[in-house]
C-alpha cells in the first residue's frame, strides 16, 4: 500500500522569499516520488523525479526536493518564488510492486504575494 | 509537437445522457490512463491500459468505460450510471509500463465536464 500526506493545504509566500512545500509518504516499496504543478483549468505539469538516485533531486523553474527515508518526507523547496510560480502543487509516489499506479497528495495550493 | 490532447476543453451533459471524452497522444506511449480530479482534491485513477486492446479498472470505475482500439487513442464514456460526473479529466500517458522504476506519466490539458 501506497499513500501520500500534504502538510499544508494552502501556502502563502512574497515575491523573493523561499517555498518550502512539505510532502510525507508511506510505501511497503522502493518508491518513486514526483512533483507536479497544476496552473488554474490547466492539465499537470512535472517538476522533479526521484527514482532511487541522487537523494536530492533539481527540476525546471528552480525547484529542488530532497528524498529523506528516514524521515519518509520530500519536500519541495524553491529559494526564491515569483509569482509565475502560484499554481497547485501535487506530491505523487508511485512504486513498480504497486503496478507503477501514481496516488497523489490532496495538493498545496500557493499563493505569492507581490 | 508531440504531446496529449483532449477534447473538448469543456462539456455540458444533461443527466441521463453518456458522453465520450476524447484523447489522443502522439509520444509512442504504451500506457494512457484516465484520472478525475475534483476541488481541492487530489487525482483519482478511473482506468488504465498498458497495451492495445487491454485496460484495467482503476480505484473509481464505476460508471465510467473504456477502449482502447489504437495506441495512440484511448476515449472515455461517462455513462448515466455515474452519479455524481461533474469534475475535470485528464488523462495522462507513459512510455512503458512495468519494467525498472515506474515512467513518468505525461498529462494532457483536461476535459471540464458539467452535468446540468
Amino acid at each position: 500500500a501506497q499513500s501520500v500526506t500534504q502538510l499544508d493545504s494552502h501556502v502563502s509566500v512574497s515575491e523573493g522569499t523561499p517555498v518550502l512545500l512539505r510532502c510525507n509518504y508511506s510505501s511497503s516499496y522502493s518508491p518513486s516520488l514526483f512533483w507536479y504543478v497544476q496552473h488554474p483549468n490547466k492539465g499537470l505539469q512535472l517538476l522533479l523525479k526521484y527514482t532511487s538516485a541522487a537523494t536530492l533531486v533539481k527540476g525546471i523553474n528552480g525547484f529542488e526536493a530532497e528524498f529523506k527515508k528516514s524521515e519518509t518526507s520530500f519536500h519541495l523547496t524553491k529559494p526564491s518564488a515569483h509569482m509565475s510560480d502560484a499554481a497547485e502543487y501535487f506530491c505523487v509516489v508511485s512504486s513498480k510492486a504497486a503496478g507503477n499506479k501514481l496516488t497523489f497528495g490532496g495538493g498545496t495550493r500557493v499563493l505569492v504575494k507581490p | 509537437d508531440g504531446g496529449i490532447t483532449q477534447s473538448p476543453k469543456y462539456l455540458f451533459r444533461k443527466e441521463g445522457q453518456n458522453v465520450t471524452l476524447s484523447c489522443e497522444q502522439n509520444l509512442n506511449h504504451d500506457a494512457m490512463y484516465w484520472y478525475r480530479q475534483d476541488p481541492g482534491q487530489g487525482l483519482r485513477l478511473i482506468y488504465y491500459s498498458q497495451i492495445v486492446n487491454d485496460f484495467q479498472k482503476g480505484d473509481i470505475a464505476e460508471g465510467y468505460s473504456v477502449s482502447r482500439e489504437k495506441k495512440e487513442s484511448f476515449p472515455l464514456t461517462v455513462t448515466s450510471a455515474q452519479k455524481n460526473p461533474t469534475a475535470f479529466y485528464l488523462c495522462a500517458s507513459s512510455p512503458r509500463p512495468g519494467q525498472g522504476p515506474p515512467d513518468t506519466q505525461y498529462f494532457g490539458p483536461g476535459t471540464r465536464l458539467t452535468v446540468l
